[in-house]
């Protein structure tokens, strides 16, 4: 079975503190991606990454930054934490990059930055 | 963004009855999925539909694309307490880098009371 696991599903932490969210999956997937989700607003994409050390800019990429030194793992960096990044993020693989396929999703970290 | 738009927001049935909900989105694209979230947790990819599909099925699922309307619609046949959970739509565009990107909607939750 496709698993994406994510090192911790409740995390509080205080503003200005830099903060490592990880993301391992077990599926040799080439894809990666970080998205957060919010009331009202649904998922949007923080980052992507295709392959290893290789990184895109998604919808919202400000305040955040994405390290994927392995193919199994993608983090993401809140350089200095603030409130305003207070959410649940979620992490994603899919197979390859092109054509049509689905994104299997980790549980969630929910976020709580104060 | 192309983001999907659910409608409706929210949806109350009883056990037994369907559940249909709608998706509607702004520019062209390559597929379209739909996913399910229980409370609190992470996503799970229920079925694709690519743009050259009009309708798939996959058990109790049944998804109508209408790309001239833009539009898409997933029904829940025979509903269980257990489909209790908000489903989003995400519509998936391949851009200039060949790379499949997922806009996802804000969400319709459905409750399904026994």
């Amino acid at each position: 079975d496709v698993k994406v696991t994510q090192s911790s599903r409740y995390l509080v932490k205080r503003t200005g503190e830099k903060v490592f969210l990880e993301c391992v999956q077990d599926m040799d997937h080439e894809n990666m991606f970080w998205y957060r989700q919010d009331p009202g607003l649904g998922l949007r994409l923080i980052y992507f990454s295709y392959d290893v050390k290789m990184k895109e800019k998604g919808d919202i990429p400000e305040g955040y930054s994405v390290s994927r030194e392995k193919k199994e793992r993608f983090s993401l960096i809140l350089e200095s934490a603030s409130t305003n990044q207070t959410s649940m993020y979620l992490c994603a693989s899919s197979l390859l990059p092109q054509g049509h396929y689905e994104q299997y999703f980790g549980p969630g970290t929910r976020l709580t930055v104060t | 963004s192309q983001q999907g738009e659910e409608d409706p927001q929210a949806l109350s049935i009883q056990e037994g009855e369907n559940a249909t909900m709608n998706c509607s989105y702004k520019t062209s694209i390559n597929n379209l999925q739909w996913y399910r979230q229980n409370s609190g947790r992470g996503l799970v990819h229920l079925i694709l539909i690519r743009s050259n599909e009009r309708e798939k099925h996959s058990g109790r699922l049944r998804v109508t694309l209408d790309t001239s309307k833009k539009s898409s619609s997933l029904l829940i046949t025979a509903s269980r307490a257990a489909d209790t959970a908000s489903y989003f739509c995400a519509t998936a565009s391949f851009g200039n880098t060949g790379f499949q990107k997922l806009v996802f909607g804000t969400g319709t939750r459905l409750l399904v009371s026994p």
